[in-house]
C-alpha cells in the first residue's frame, strides 16, 4: 500500500514562533501534495497544492507568507507556519497523489495538530 | 454558490443493519466522487471512487451510487459492525485524473452492538 506520513503529529509553540510540517511519501513518488486543515467536526479545508520543483498553488484566502510550501523533491513536501498566532491553532494534514496515476486516488497523512500558545 | 452537503447529525444504526450515508452537491459537475473514512484524530482513508459515467460501486460491504441528475451519492454500509463506527466524507473531483478535492463536512456514523 502507499504510506504517507506526516511529523510531527503533535506540536505546541509560542505565539510568534515559526513550525515546520513535514509530508513524505513512503514507498512512492509524488508529484503533487495537497495540504489542508480541518477544524473541529469541519470539513477538510484545501489550502494549497504542492508541485514538486515549482511554487505551490493557493487558495483563495489563503496566505502565502504566512503558509510556505517548498516541495523539494518527488517524496517530500513541507508547510511552515511562519509567525504563528493562536488562531493558526489547527489540525494540518498533507494527501500525495502518486505520479503517473491517474485513479483519482489519494494517500493521506495522519495529520498534525498545532497548539499555538 | 457551490455546496456539498452530508448530514450533520449522527446516524445511530443497530450492529448488523445496513447504513445509508447522502452525499449532496449543488453547482458542481464533478467528474468523480470518492469516500472516505477518517477516525477523530486521524487522517482520512480512501474507501472508494465512482466516476460521473458510473451508477454503482461496490467493495466487499460498501456499496456507493452516484446519481448525476439528482446530484446526490449514496454510501451503504451492509452488515454494519461496531468496528464500522468513524465519520464518512464524500468529496468531489472536478476534472479527471488526480486532481484536488472538495469535501464535506462528514458525516458520524455509530453502530451499537
Amino acid at each position: 500500500g502507499a504510506v504517507v506520513s506526516q511529523h510531527p503529529s503533535r506540536v505546541i509553540c509560542k505565539s510568534g514562533t515559526s513550525v515546520k510540517i513535514e509530508c513524505r511519501s513512503l514507498d512512492f513518488q509524488a508529484t503533487t501534495m495537497f495540504w489542508y486543515r480541518q477544524f473541529p467536526k469541519k470539513s477538510l479545508m484545501l489550502m494549497a497544492t504542492s508541485n514538486e520543483g515549482s511554487k505551490a498553488t493557493y487558495e483563495q484566502g489563503v496566505e502565502k507568507d504566512k503558509f510556505l510550501i517548498n516541495h523539494a523533491s518527488l517524496t517530500l513536501s513541507t508547510l511552515t507556519v511562519t509567525s504563528a498566532h493562536p488562531e493558526d491553532s489547527s489540525f494540518y494534514i498533507c494527501s500525495a497523489a502518486r505520479s503517473g496515476a491517474n485513479t483519482g486516488e489519494l494517500f493521506f497523512g495522519e495529520g498534525s495538530r498545532l497548539t499555538v500558545l | 454558490s457551490q455546496k456539498i452537503e452530508q448530514n450533520s447529525e449522527a446516524l445511530n444504526i443497530q450492529e448488523g443493519k445496513t447504513a445509508t450515508l447522502t452525499c449532496n452537491y449543488t453547482n458542481y459537475s464533478p467528474a468523480y466522487l470518492q469516500w472516505y473514512r477518517q477516525d477523530p484524530g486521524r487522517g482520512p482513508v480512501f474507501l472508494l471512487l465512482i466516476r460521473e459515467n458510473e451508477k454503482e460501486k461496490r467493495k466487499e460491504r460498501l456499496k456507493v451510487t452516484f446519481d448525476t441528475t439528482l446530484k446526490q451519492s449514496l454510501f451503504h454500509i451492509t452488515a454494519s459492525q461496531p468496528a464500522d463506527s468513524a465519520t464518512y466524507l464524500c468529496a468531489l473531483g472536478t476534472s479527471g485524473g488526480y486532481n484536488k478535492l472538495i469535501f464535506g463536512a462528514g458525516t458520524r456514523l455509530a453502530v451499537h452492538p
